[in-house]
């Protein structure tokens, strides 16, 4: 079993549409959760983390946790065509302990 | 968060050669991690790479093949030792983890084996 799962994709959506990105993770212990975007050929970077059940927004994203589903996602709304990349999801668990889902391929279509 | 630059970007290398990764990080950092990510899979941690003392290899990671120097707290270097076209990978420098949580990652080296 998978730490984290991701549905790998694609994932298309139209410009302007609200982009729903999920990930599911194996262990109760993690702790926080994070949201990297990773544009081909370039590494991670790191958009968004959430450590408490419910939701966090920063500008068009959000992200929201269940602990007790074991379930993270990520909302974009008003997709714009600079949002297409790979999305992965982390955690992390004690310590330096981090895992990665494979990513969800996203393209915002214009 | 802090400014990570790796070098080489990218390289092509013949199978059997070495190939030295640099990580130049803008501010101290007690650790420093070094990821591979294969095409199509997720971020693999290689080791963690300790100043002044020897990395902390995962399992499937052995120092003869991926030796580490970390001389001081801004810089650390990854050896890709005795290359086969299965190390063809990105590799990526990361520092965080531990109190400040966040992972953030250098620019990443593309290396291709012939």
């Amino acid at each position: 079993q998978k730490e984290v799962e991701q549905n790998s994709g694609p994932l298309s959506v139209p410009e302007g549409a609200i982009a729903s990105l999920n990930c599911t993770y194996s262990d109760r212990g993690s702790q926080s959760f994070f949201w990297y975007r990773q544009y081909s050929g370039k590494s991670p970077e790191l958009i968004m983390f959430i450590y408490s059940n419910g939701d966090k927004e920063d500008g068009r994203f959000t992200a929201q946790l269940n602990k007790a589903s074991q379930y993270v996602s990520l909302l974009i709304r008003d997709s714009q065509p600079s949002d297409s990349a790979t999305y992965l999801c982390a955690v992390r668990l004690t310590g330096n302990q981090f895992y990665f889902g494979t990513g969800t391929s996203l393209t915002v279509i214009p | 968060s802090a400014v990570i630059s790796q070098k080489p970007s990218r390289d092509i290398c013949q199978r059997g050669t070495s190939l030295t990764i640099q990580c130049q990080v803008d501010s101290q950092v007690t650790m420093m991690f070094w990821y591979r990510q294969q095409p199509g899979q997720s971020l693999t941690l290689i080791a963690t790479a300790n100043q002044g003392s020897e990395a902390t290899y995962e399992s499937g990671f052995v120092i003869d093949k991926f030796p580490i120097s970390r001389p001081n707290l801004t810089f650390s270097t990854l050896t890709v030792s005795n290359m086969s076209p299965e190390d063809s990978s990105i590799y990526l420098c990361s520092v965080g983890g531990g109190s400040s949580e966040k992972l953030f990652f250098g620019s990443g080296t593309q290396l291709s084996v012939l």
